[in-house]
């Protein structure tokens, strides 16, 4: 069990440019979710994964935003024309999808816009 | 709708003392809860939880936390803090459908600092 990887860890970019970031769930979970956290508050449901499909968007997942599992193991998070207020940490986490199963976390990516 | 209530948002203990932090809920079925621990600029920890059975629940660092249905209470305690227990604590509740997890709600976190 290695854990929830995600890269990068940090990554700075102007306004106004994409970003993509990367998590590979522990291997043999097969649900995968997105959360983003800004300073002081605590982690917001962005979606989530059952293999490759992708069951449920929260709102706060603008059009700007896409998240894809294309073979039901990593996922990515992309970012469109980002924006200030996209500056938060990005936060992955990974479990077995059936009964009643904690959420593992990655380390987060933390995205700062200039 | 959905809500978890972490009623203090800072708190400062010295080390040796005893700790409890307080979450509140509001979830319409059996409720499934966590805390988590999150040192900075890290992820999210799980520390324990709760799905049901026995209502007191031990997790890992020492810490154990009580579920309570009639006051919608699963408060975390741990009964000699250590320096290292210093980070910020997270409450959540995890949305199911169809026994399937689905989400965690979170509270809005507990800051804990240590004196020595």
């Amino acid at each position: 069990d290695t854990g929830v990887s995600q890269n990068p860890r940090h990554k700075i970019t102007k306004r106004g440019q994409n970003v993509t970031f990367r998590c590979d769930p522990i291997s043999e979970h097969n649900r995968l979710y997105w959360y983003r956290q800004t300073l002081g508050q605590g982690p917001e449901f962005l979606t989530y994964f059952q293999n490759e499909a992708q069951l449920e968007k929260s709102r706060l997942l603008s059009d700007r935003f896409s998240a894809e599992r294309p073979k039901g193991s990593f996922s990515t998070l992309e970012i469109q024309r980002t924006e200030q207020g996209d500056s938060a940490m990005y936060l992955c986490a990974s479990s077995l999808g059936q009964g009643k199963q904690p959420q593992h976390f990655g380390d987060g990516t933390r995205l700062s816009i200039l | 709708a959905q809500s978890v209530t972490q009623p203090d948002i800072h708190i400062t203990v010295s080390e040796g003392a005893s700790l409890e932090l307080r979450c509140n809920y509001s979830y319409g079925a059996t409720p499934y809860l966590f805390w988590y621990v999150q040192s900075p600029g890290q992820g999210l920890q799980l520390l324990l939880k709760y799905f049901s059975g026995d209502t007191l629940v031990q997790g890992i660092k020492g810490f154990e936390a009580e579920f309570k249905r009639s006051q919608s209470s699963f408060n975390l305690r741990k009964p000699s803090v250590h320096w290292s227990d210093a980070a910020e604590y997270f409450c959540a509740v995890g949305a199911w459908r169809a026994g399937n997890n689905r989400k965690l709600i979170w509270g809005l976190g507990t800051s804990l600092a240590v004196n020595p």
